[in-house]
Protein backbone atom coordinates (compact mmCIF):
# COMPACT_ATOMS: atom_id res chain seq x y z
CA UNK A 1 0.00 0.00 0.00
CA UNK A 2 1.62 3.69 -1.26
CA UNK A 3 2.43 5.27 2.10
CA UNK A 4 3.87 9.01 2.77
CA UNK A 5 7.61 8.85 3.90
CA UNK A 6 8.78 11.29 6.36
CA UNK A 7 12.86 12.05 7.38
CA UNK A 8 14.23 12.01 9.41
CA UNK A 9 12.51 10.54 12.04
CA UNK A 10 13.85 12.82 14.95
CA UNK A 11 15.86 15.70 14.73
CA UNK A 12 17.41 17.37 17.68
CA UNK A 13 18.70 21.09 16.25
CA UNK A 14 19.74 23.99 18.44
CA UNK A 15 17.87 27.11 19.16
CA UNK A 16 18.34 29.44 15.91
CA UNK A 17 19.15 26.65 13.61
CA UNK A 18 17.63 25.94 10.21
CA UNK A 19 16.03 22.72 9.82
CA UNK A 20 14.64 20.85 6.68
CA UNK A 21 12.24 18.27 7.05
CA UNK A 22 11.32 15.79 4.38
CA UNK A 23 8.63 14.42 3.43
CA UNK A 24 7.76 11.76 0.44
CA UNK A 25 3.85 12.05 -0.65
CA UNK A 26 2.57 9.35 -2.17
CA UNK A 27 2.69 9.38 -6.03
CA UNK A 28 0.44 10.90 -8.28
CA UNK A 29 -0.65 12.99 -5.35
CA UNK A 30 -1.49 16.79 -6.20
CA UNK A 31 -2.27 18.73 -2.50
CA UNK A 32 0.33 18.16 0.39
CA UNK A 33 -0.02 19.97 3.82
CA UNK A 34 2.42 20.05 7.08
CA UNK A 35 0.36 20.30 10.36
CA UNK A 36 2.33 19.78 13.76
CA UNK A 37 2.13 18.49 17.10
CA UNK A 38 3.14 20.13 20.05
CA UNK A 39 2.99 17.12 23.14
CA UNK A 40 -0.22 16.33 24.90
CA UNK A 41 -1.98 18.87 22.18
CA UNK A 42 -4.04 18.60 19.23
CA UNK A 43 -2.82 18.56 15.73
CA UNK A 44 -2.17 21.85 13.83
CA UNK A 45 -2.67 22.75 10.62
CA UNK A 46 0.45 24.84 9.19
CA UNK A 47 0.00 25.00 5.27
CA UNK A 48 -1.08 23.60 2.05
CA UNK A 49 0.51 23.02 -0.92
CA UNK A 50 -0.69 22.42 -4.51
CA UNK A 51 0.58 23.23 -8.16
CA UNK A 52 3.71 24.71 -6.37
CA UNK A 53 2.57 27.53 -4.64
CA UNK A 54 0.54 27.47 -1.41
CA UNK A 55 -2.78 27.42 -1.37
CA UNK A 56 -3.55 27.99 2.24
CA UNK A 57 -1.95 28.35 5.62
CA UNK A 58 -2.75 28.88 8.91
CA UNK A 59 -1.50 32.05 11.60
CA UNK A 60 1.03 29.36 12.84
CA UNK A 61 2.81 29.35 9.41
CA UNK A 62 4.43 32.77 9.52
CA UNK A 63 7.50 34.01 8.12
CA UNK A 64 9.92 31.61 10.24
CA UNK A 65 8.47 28.87 7.54
CA UNK A 66 8.68 27.89 4.12
CA UNK A 67 7.86 25.01 2.14
CA UNK A 68 8.87 23.70 -1.52
CA UNK A 69 8.70 21.08 -3.78
CA UNK A 70 12.06 21.03 -5.32
CA UNK A 71 11.61 17.92 -7.16
CA UNK A 72 8.84 15.46 -8.35
CA UNK A 73 8.59 13.99 -5.38
CA UNK A 74 10.05 15.37 -2.12
CA UNK A 75 7.80 18.27 -0.29
CA UNK A 76 10.08 20.24 2.58
CA UNK A 77 9.13 22.25 5.21
CA UNK A 78 11.80 24.60 6.45
CA UNK A 79 12.05 26.59 9.85
CA UNK A 80 14.60 29.32 9.15
CA UNK A 81 15.29 30.58 12.81
CA UNK A 82 14.12 27.40 14.88
CA UNK A 83 12.87 28.30 18.43
CA UNK A 84 12.64 25.81 21.98
CA UNK A 85 8.51 26.53 20.76
CA UNK A 86 8.90 24.53 17.73
CA UNK A 87 9.84 21.28 19.14
CA UNK A 88 6.69 19.28 18.23
CA UNK A 89 5.63 16.41 15.98
CA UNK A 90 5.62 17.66 12.57
CA UNK A 91 3.52 15.44 10.24
CA UNK A 92 3.22 15.31 6.24
CA UNK A 93 0.30 14.59 4.38
CA UNK A 94 -0.80 14.18 0.47
CA UNK A 95 -4.21 13.62 -1.06
CA UNK A 96 -4.98 12.56 -4.42
CA UNK A 97 -6.66 15.76 -6.83
CA UNK A 98 -10.08 13.85 -6.42
CA UNK A 99 -12.80 15.60 -4.43
CA UNK A 100 -13.83 13.49 -1.26
CA UNK A 101 -11.30 11.74 -1.46
CA UNK A 102 -9.07 10.70 2.60
CA UNK A 103 -5.56 12.66 3.12
CA UNK A 104 -2.61 10.07 4.17
CA UNK A 105 -0.67 11.21 6.55
CA UNK A 106 3.48 10.45 7.13
CA UNK A 107 4.42 8.79 10.56
CA UNK A 108 5.74 12.47 12.12
CA UNK A 109 9.40 14.09 12.59
CA UNK A 110 9.93 14.41 16.33
CA UNK A 111 11.88 17.75 16.08
CA UNK A 112 13.56 18.81 18.90
CA UNK A 113 14.53 22.52 19.72
CA UNK A 114 17.79 22.66 22.76
CA UNK B 1 -11.65 26.13 14.61
CA UNK B 2 -13.53 22.56 14.58
CA UNK B 3 -16.77 22.54 14.21
CA UNK B 4 -17.37 18.97 15.95
CA UNK B 5 -18.21 18.34 19.74
CA UNK B 6 -16.79 15.09 20.74
CA UNK B 7 -16.45 13.93 24.58
CA UNK B 8 -13.18 14.15 25.65
CA UNK B 9 -12.48 10.14 26.63
CA UNK B 10 -14.71 6.68 26.28
CA UNK B 11 -14.04 3.43 27.89
CA UNK B 12 -15.05 0.25 25.58
CA UNK B 13 -14.37 -3.52 26.55
CA UNK B 14 -12.77 -5.63 24.07
CA UNK B 15 -14.90 -7.43 21.49
CA UNK B 16 -17.73 -5.02 22.34
CA UNK B 17 -18.70 -2.83 19.61
CA UNK B 18 -17.52 1.43 20.25
CA UNK B 19 -19.76 3.69 19.08
CA UNK B 20 -18.10 7.20 19.10
CA UNK B 21 -20.51 10.19 19.12
CA UNK B 22 -19.92 13.64 17.22
CA UNK B 23 -22.02 16.90 17.26
CA UNK B 24 -21.68 19.20 13.80
CA UNK B 25 -24.49 21.02 14.37
CA UNK B 26 -24.00 23.67 12.07
CA UNK B 27 -22.78 21.39 9.04
CA UNK B 28 -23.18 22.89 5.86
CA UNK B 29 -25.11 20.94 2.14
CA UNK B 30 -21.87 20.60 0.48
CA UNK B 31 -19.63 19.37 4.25
CA UNK B 32 -18.34 15.73 4.40
CA UNK B 33 -18.23 14.23 7.74
CA UNK B 34 -14.48 12.58 8.15
CA UNK B 35 -13.17 9.99 11.48
CA UNK B 36 -10.01 10.07 11.96
CA UNK B 37 -7.49 8.21 14.85
CA UNK B 38 -4.11 8.65 15.78
CA UNK B 39 -2.56 5.93 17.96
CA UNK B 40 0.06 7.68 20.35
CA UNK B 41 1.74 9.85 18.68
CA UNK B 42 1.54 8.44 15.04
CA UNK B 43 0.10 10.50 11.99
CA UNK B 44 -3.42 10.37 11.92
CA UNK B 45 -4.93 7.25 9.93
CA UNK B 46 -8.32 7.83 7.87
CA UNK B 47 -10.96 5.63 8.70
CA UNK B 48 -13.76 6.83 6.90
CA UNK B 49 -16.13 9.49 5.38
CA UNK B 50 -19.38 10.39 4.45
CA UNK B 51 -22.10 12.75 3.50
CA UNK B 52 -25.51 11.82 4.25
CA UNK B 53 -25.82 8.06 3.42
CA UNK B 54 -24.39 5.60 5.92
CA UNK B 55 -20.95 4.13 4.90
CA UNK B 56 -19.42 1.09 5.98
CA UNK B 57 -15.58 -0.10 5.40
CA UNK B 58 -13.66 -3.04 7.10
CA UNK B 59 -12.44 -0.66 9.77
CA UNK B 60 -15.54 1.02 11.00
CA UNK B 61 -19.17 1.99 10.43
CA UNK B 62 -20.56 5.75 9.66
CA UNK B 63 -23.93 6.52 10.86
CA UNK B 64 -25.35 10.01 10.17
CA UNK B 65 -28.43 11.39 11.16
CA UNK B 66 -31.07 12.43 8.53
CA UNK B 67 -30.89 16.33 9.70
CA UNK B 68 -27.23 15.28 9.31
CA UNK B 69 -26.50 17.43 12.64
CA UNK B 70 -24.97 14.18 14.29
CA UNK B 71 -23.04 11.04 13.43
CA UNK B 72 -21.28 8.00 15.09
CA UNK B 73 -18.37 5.77 14.42
CA UNK B 74 -19.06 2.60 15.30
CA UNK B 75 -15.96 -0.33 15.20
CA UNK B 76 -18.22 -3.33 15.38
CA UNK B 77 -15.64 -5.46 17.69
CA UNK B 78 -12.87 -3.26 19.31
CA UNK B 79 -9.83 -4.57 20.17
CA UNK B 80 -6.79 -3.15 22.47
CA UNK B 81 -4.95 -1.85 18.93
CA UNK B 82 -8.36 0.46 18.93
CA UNK B 83 -6.94 2.32 21.71
CA UNK B 84 -6.57 5.92 20.43
CA UNK B 85 -7.92 9.61 20.30
CA UNK B 86 -10.37 9.41 17.52
CA UNK B 87 -11.34 12.53 15.75
CA UNK B 88 -14.49 13.66 13.75
CA UNK B 89 -13.91 16.27 11.27
CA UNK B 90 -16.19 18.01 8.75
CA UNK B 91 -14.66 19.16 5.87
CA UNK B 92 -15.98 21.55 2.71
CA UNK B 93 -16.08 19.41 -0.71
CA UNK B 94 -13.36 20.80 -2.28
CA UNK B 95 -10.52 19.00 -2.61
CA UNK B 96 -7.77 20.54 -1.22
CA UNK B 97 -8.89 21.82 1.66
CA UNK B 98 -7.20 20.90 4.89
CA UNK B 99 -8.32 19.10 7.38
CA UNK B 100 -8.72 20.66 10.78
CA UNK B 101 -8.64 18.73 14.15
CA UNK B 102 -10.07 19.41 17.07
CA UNK B 103 -9.61 17.78 20.55
CA UNK B 104 -11.41 14.32 19.74
CA UNK B 105 -12.31 11.27 21.75
CA UNK B 106 -9.93 9.35 23.31
CA UNK B 107 -10.96 5.87 23.29
CA UNK B 108 -9.38 3.37 26.02
CA UNK B 109 -10.09 -0.19 25.02
CA UNK B 110 -9.73 -2.80 28.01
CA UNK B 111 -9.77 -6.72 28.20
Amino acid sequence: EPEVTQTPSHQVTQMGQEVILRCVPISNHLYFYWYRQILGQKVEFLVSFYNNEISEKSEIFDDQFSVERPDGSNFTLKIRSTKLEDSAMYFCASRAGIQNTEAFFGQGTRLTVV
Amino acid sequence: DAKTTQPTSMDCAEGRAANLPCNHSTISGNEYVYWYRQIHSQGPQYIIHGLKNNETNEMASLIITEDRKSSTLILPHATLRDTAVYYCIVRPNQAGTALIFGKGTTLSVSS
